[in-house]
């Protein structure tokens, strides 16, 4: 069965310091993973995506993602963090057999303090 | 581009009554899939329909139920309300081509059960 792991509930950081949020997965197979980010009464939006590849995939908004199949972690990172990046990020794994069925993480709150 | 739109945004229902959310997804789109969102369970995958077929379910009661119109329209119903169903839908189309791997998420409907 597909699984999610995001272990820390909040993320803590200072403006222009870097950021990483922690994402585990466990899937049979070839996972699809992805970010996707959510602000206050308003649905998620997808950040970025690795699917197959280079191991380091960026999106949107200066974020991107490590791939590392041995640890099975897709964890995301940014350089330099702004406070507007404050909001809700879930990570998400689908499986390459069972159709487009994604399984998200519980969510983790990052707050930038400026 | 129009993104994803759901209506309504807010509903307020009591115990025992029956509700339907609608969906209408990206112009182009023939996928949508549902999500339900709480403090306690996270983003639970419901089901996803493609061209009029639902192709995948999560693991809900016989109460959810769904369907997608031949313009891509998808309504989800509940039936015989519980105040477990207290929870934020949201709705996310996909594209049949390149992105599809992309979900793009609807602002979702705010259901509180009395």
């Amino acid at each position: 069965a597909q699984s999610v792991a995001q272990p820390e509930d909040q993320v803590n950081v200072a403006e222009g310091n870097p950021l990483t949020v922690k994402c585990t997965y466990s899937v049979s197979g070839n996972p699809y993973l992805f970010w996707y980010v959510q602000y206050p009464n308003r649905g998620l939006q997808f950040l970025l995506k690795y699917i197959t590849g280079d191991n380091l995939v960026k999106g949107s908004y200066g974020f991107e993602a490590e791939f590392n199949k041995s640890q099975t972690s897709f964890h995301l990172k940014k350089p330099s963090a702004l406070v507007s990046d404050s909001a809700l990020y879930f990570c998400a794994v689908r499986g390459p057999t069972g159709g487009f069925k994604t399984i998200f993480g519980a969510g983790t709150r990052l707050f930038v303090k400026a | 581009k129009a993104g994803v739109t759901q209506t309504p945004r807010y509903l307020i229902k009591t115990r025992g009554q029956q509700v339907t959310l609608s969906c209408s997804p990206i112009s182009g789109h023939r996928s949508v899939s549902w999500y339900q969102q709480t403090p306690g369970q996270g983003l639970q995958f419901l089901f996803e329909y493609f061209s009029e077929t639902q192709r995948n379910k999560g693991n809900f009661p016989g109460r959810f139920s769904g369907r997608q119109f031949s313009n891509s329209r998808s309504e989800m119903n509940v039936s015989t309300l519980e105040l477990g169903d207290s929870a934020l839908y949201l709705c996310a189309s996909r594209s049949s081509g390149t992105e599809r791997n992309e979900q793009y998420f609807g602002p979702g409907t705010r259901l509180t059960v009395t």
